[in-house]
């Protein structure tokens, strides 16, 4: 099976711009999450996405925001962008939509974002 | 608040030399700890999951334990190409798939 795949790899962007990045779980998979990654605060829960819905949600501000296709592919956007979103920005996807147990996360390779 | 904490921050190992990391969480109801190994630049590889204490998994040179209040990740002989950081991650109940992660331990193991 392929694994999780995100687009793009790596991106610069400019301080006030919005940014697109998007990710394709693994095949069956409908579970998606995204997760912000960086040196200061770790790994961080953005939110999570099963069935075109969102269910979960971290403690980040509006400006960030995602969406699922029926396909289980998902986006994430963030509008305004501040030097404090520079970070590796990750997908997971799982195959349990209810997060029991029996069910992992796999991740995928990151989109590294550069604000300036 | 649902907290999981991992030490050393980093550790320095001679090949062969075997070794522990440790990894502590405050979760009600837990509902699986993750390891996960991740590479400079790249997305967290998958390790292991654990659901209940006194459960032990293992893979190579890796062996993963879990009690009800800490996890650890032993390492015996390990080698340079184990050099990573390991990180932890808790999942809750009622949290559907989102995990909340240590902030890892960054292991080198020099020849």
């Amino acid at each position: 099976k392929a694994g999780v795949t995100q687009t793009p790899r790596y991106l610069i962007k400019t301080r006030g711009q919005q940014v697109t990045l998007s990710c394709s779980p693994i095949s069956g998979h409908r579970s998606v999450s995204w997760y912000q990654q960086t040196p200061g605060q770790g790994l961080q829960f953005l939110f999570e996405y099963f069935s075109e819905t969102q269910r979960n949600k971290g403690n980040f501000p509006g400006r960030f925001s995602g969406r699922q296709f029926s396909n289980s592919r998902s986006e994430m956007n963030v509008s305004t962008l501040e030097l404090g979103d520079s970070a590796l920005y990750l997908c997971a996807s799982s195959g349990d939509p209810q997060g029991s147990m029996g069910y992992e996360q796999y991740f995928g390779p990151g989109t590294r974002l550069t604000v300036t | 608040e649902d907290q999981v904490t991992q030490s050393p921050e980093a550790l320095r190992l001679q090949e062969g030399e075997s070794s522990s990391l440790n990894c502590s969480y405050t979760v009600s109801g837990l509902r699986g700890l993750f390891w996960y190994r991740q590479d400079p630049g790249k997305g967290p590889e998958f390790l292991f999951t654990l659901y209940s204490a006194g459960e032990e998994k293992e893979k190579e040179r890796l062996k993963a334990t879990l009690t009800k209040k800490e996890s650890f990740l032993h390492i015996t002989a390990p080698k340079p190409e184990d050099s990573a950081t390991y990180l932890c991650a808790v999942r809750r109940p009622g949290g559907y798939n989102k995990l909340i992660f240590g902030a890892g331990t960054r292991l080198a193991v020099h020849p």
